[in-house]
């Protein structure tokens, strides 16, 4: 009965390639969020998602798209990796400010 | 801008000892304040929250912290350190603009717990 659930945990992909990471949530939140945590551990919003609308979009490449099939999804599909994507990236949501996370998704570029 | 600060990257303590992480924040109206928890290998788990009210607040896990407005602090407290307490902690604030907020990070610091 996980809140918050991303697949896959982990990805190792070549440079150029097209990859998708998918978040659900369970939890009937409104808002949905991705974030960034890089080698130093420091934890970045990317895009945030209230409704299916697009909220918050931060200085991310547009290679990296975000789509909402419903207010539960909200997954990520980046365009022709590159080795700095090399991340953990986070999937969380909320309704109003407390946020809840899924278990990551360590995504490795070689 | 919003800001938060987590001044040590790196602290060990003894298990049973008592541990109090800090953390500072730049905000430019009332802060909602948040505590969460990275085990290794792991998602972020949340430890407490502040919103108003009263400044001492009580987590999970036996954690507390407490407010300080004056001080623009937020620092978590624990009286008794478990070696199942090592793991990363993040200070955020919510950077509550139009009717969501996002989380705005410090930068973690790192708990070491020896025996």
């Amino acid at each position: 009965d996980t809140a918050v659930s991303q697949t896959p945990k982990y990805l190792v992909t070549q440079m150029g390639n097209d990859k998708s990471i998918k978040c659900e949530q369970n939890l009937g939140h409104d808002t949905m969020y991705w974030y960034k945590q890089d080698s130093k551990k420091f934890l970045k919003i990317m895009f945030s998602y209230n409704n299916k609308e697009l909220i918050i979009n931060e200085t991310v490449p547009n290679r990296f798209s975000p789509k909402s099939p419903d207010k539960a999804h909200l997954n990520l599909h980046i365009n022709s990796l590159e080795l700095g994507d090399s991340a953990v990236y986070f999937c969380a949501s909320s309704q109003g400010v407390v946020a809840f996370f899924g278990q990551g998704t360590r995504l490795t570029v070689v | 801008a919003q800001s938060v600060t987590q001044p040590d990257i790196h602290i060990t303590v003894s298990e049973g000892a008592s541990l109090e992480l800090r953390c500072n924040y730049s905000y430019g109206a009332t802060p909602y304040l948040f505590w969460y928890v990275q085990s290794p290998g792991q998602g972020l788990q949340l430890l407490l929250k502040y919103f108003s009210g009263d400044t001492l607040v009580q987590g999970i896990k036996g954690f507390e912290a407490e407010f300080k407005r004056s001080q623009s602090s937020f620092n978590l407290r624990k009286p008794s350190v478990h070696w199942s307490d090592a793991a990363e902690y993040f200070c955020a604030v919510a950077d509550y603009g139009g009717s969501q907020g996002n989380l705005i990070f410090g930068k973690g610091t790192k708990l070491s717990v020896k025996p």
